[in-house]
């Protein structure tokens, strides 16, 4: 495996359903990111990780839990989810956090397409 | 607030025919701003980042330039192969989160 992987790629879920998604990044970065993309509107950055600590967390409903056990993979935890939660969401992985002086790249994965019924 | 609008929101041209999208941007001094490609079904796929007014990179049949209210990126000779949404980011000297617009839809027809 190469890049930045996600698993699944398709999850259709009901609002009583508890579901994780996966991602694992094989680049050696030590800052992993989680994204919303719904239809129309701009990447939505969520939750941001270095090294394995959490450093941002964009007022995310409860619903969503993220969990970053090293640094190579990230899971986000879903429960009780509403149906405007349905979009892409976007895992991704930078060399570093970008701190004052320096900026890196974030590198995506395919995201996983979720459709909560 | 930071701010990044990108235009047109969907382009068709021609096989051959080059063209460019825009990026305007607002942001509390500038760190990067990054230009992504994001086919359908899939992840933005990095492609430039640019630091500072009058850089430029390429690749391939893409240029990005920049200038300290907007970024272009030029397509020269597209061929089908080169649509996809492009998409723009924005990162302030403040923080490390990156600021993304909307995106532009790119269509290159034979």
């Amino acid at each position: 495996e190469t890049g930045v992987t996600q698993t699944p790629r398709h999850l259709v879920m009901g609002m009583t359903n508890k579901k994780s998604l996966k991602c694992e990044q094989h680049l050696g970065h030590n800052a992993m990111y989680w994204y919303k993309q719904s239809a129309k509107k701009p990447l939505e950055l969520m939750f941001v990780y270095s090294l394995e600590e959490r450093v941002e967390n964009n007022s995310v409903p409860s619903r969503f839990s993220p969990e970053c056990p090293n640094s190579s993979h990230l899971f986000l935890h879903l429960h009780t989810l509403q149906p405007e939660d349905s979009a892409l969401y976007l895992c991704a992985s930078s060399q570093y956090l970008s701190r004052s002086g320096s900026s890196y790249e974030q590198y995506f994965g395919p995201g996983t397409r979720l459709t909560v019924t | 607030e930071d701010q990044v609008t990108q235009s047109p929101e969907a382009l068709r041209l021609q096989e051959g025919e080059s063209s460019s999208l825009n990026c305007s941007y607002t942001v509390s001094g500038l760190r990067g701003l990054f230009w992504y490609r994001q086919d359908p079904g899939k992840g933005p796929e990095f492609l430039f980042t640019l630091y500072s007014a009058g850089e430029e990179k390429e690749k391939e049949r893409l240029k990005a330039t920049l200038t300290k209210k907007e970024s272009f990126l030029h397509i020269t000779a597209p061929k089908p192969e080169d649509s996809a949404t492009y998409l723009c980011a924005v990162q302030a000297n403040s923080g490390y989160a990156l600021n993304f617009g909307k995106g532009t839809s790119l269509l290159v027809t034979p």
